[in-house]
Parts: structure tokens; sequence; C-alpha cells
């Protein structure tokens, strides 16, 4: 099966900060490549597809990159409501997998 | 709009088999535009596919769960249902289903999640 490796495991940062994620893949995925938030208690969200298509609804300072085996999420000026955790998941394969998580907390 | 609940019962003794029920509104089951997934999270973990079935019925499961779990398809509910079998311990988690647009991959929308907890 397809490995996803997340980095960091967890971040602080401060309101207004640019932050980013990544994710790699053990092998090739193209643009296989998406990213879910998930606050505590809730079910996750999917807030980019295909490595850097915008869910609808979801604010514009998330963006995604990559392609291959190496994706970033980046949040581009941090919100209070962005403190969460954040999943990637490949769905190249018909058996997805998910990264491990990286918990974004507050500085 | 599509939305999805899960049901079933929260509490399984260990060795038993847990049943969960997806519940479809917004729109059908049978539609080839979708398919239709589970995924668990244990407490303070991450995310764990289940399996994936589709509207032509194949089913593709995580390969670490596969000999345990069975996805199936009831149509004339608007439902799909999860069954895992010899259960212990380390299946105690929140199961979520989830729909994912056929060809895609990603799920959207997600149920609220149901916990079960394995116990006796």
């Amino acid at each position: 099966d397809i490995q996803m490796t997340q980095s960091p495991s967890s971040l602080s940062a401060s309101v207004g900060d640019r932050v980013t994620i990544t994710c790699r893949a053990s092998q090739s995925i193209s643009s296989y490549l998406n990213w879910y938030q998930q606050k505590p208690g809730k079910a996750p969200k999917l807030l980019i597809y295909a490595a850097s298509s915008l869910q609808s609804g979801v604010p514009s300072r998330f963006s995604g990159s990559g392609s291959g085996t190496d994706f970033t999420l980046t949040i581009s000026s941090l919100q209070p409501e962005d403190f969460a955790t954040y999943y990637c998941q490949q769905s190249y394969s018909t058996r997805v997998t998910f990264g491990q998580g990286t918990r974004l907390e507050i500085k | 709009q599509l939305q999805l609940q899960e049901s079933g019962p929260g509490l399984v003794k260990p060795s038993e088999t847990l049943s969960l029920t997806c519940t479809v509104s917004g729109g059908s089951i049978s539609s080839s535009s979708y398919y239709w997934g589970w995924i668990r999270q244990p407490p303070g973990k991450g995310l764990e596919w289940i399996g994936s079935i589709y509207y032509s019925g194949s089913t593709y499961y995580n390969p670490s769960l596969k000999s345990r779990v069975t996805i199936s398809v009831d149509t004339s509910k608007n439902q799909f249902s999860l069954k895992l079998s010899s259960v212990t311990a380390a299946d105690t988690a929140v199961y979520y289903c989830g729909i994912a647009v056929a060809g895609t991959g990603w799920f959207d929308p997600w149920g609220q999640g149901t916990l079960v907890t394995v116990s006796s």
C-alpha cells in the first residue's frame, strides 16, 4: 500500500502567520492528493482536492501544491478558526490511505 | 445535497461482530456517480480507511482488516453497512461513513461519526 507521511506532526503558530504542512507519498501518486481539516469532536472536512483545487466554501487563504510524491498545504494568514488537525489522503489507489495528521496549535 | 448518518450499537463485546449502517439522504445510493466508504478513528489517533463499495457492487478493503470486514449496500433502504467481525479493544473508534464522487477518491461529505467501544 501507499504510505503517506506528514511533517511536522505538530506545529505551534500565531494568528496571522503563514504555515506550511508537508505530505510525502511512498510512490508517485500524480495529483491524487487531498487535504482535510478536523476539529475536535467533528468529522473531517475536505479543504483541497486533486492537490491544488479548493473545495467550494473553503477560504482562499488555504492552498495546495505538488505532484508526484511531495505535496504542501499552505495557510497564508492563520485565523483563530484554523487551529485544528490536518490530514492528507491519497486517492491514486482504490485502497486510499491517510497521513498521520498534523496538529496545528496556538502559540 | 447529500447527507449521511451513521447508526448502530455503541458498545460491542470482544469477539463479537460490529455492525453499523449509514443512511443516505438527499440522493440515491444506486447512483453510478458515487461510491461509499467507511473510515475510523481510534480515540486520540489518526484516520484509517476501512473500505469502500462502488455502485457496481465492487468492494475494496484495507488489507489489514480485509479478513474481518464486509461492506454492503441496501438500495431499498438507501443505506450501506459495515460489518467487522471478531472485534477486540483495538477496534474501539469513532466510525465515519463518507461519499466520494466516482473517479475522484476524496470523501465529501462525511457522516458525523459514531463511537463504538469494544468492551465486556
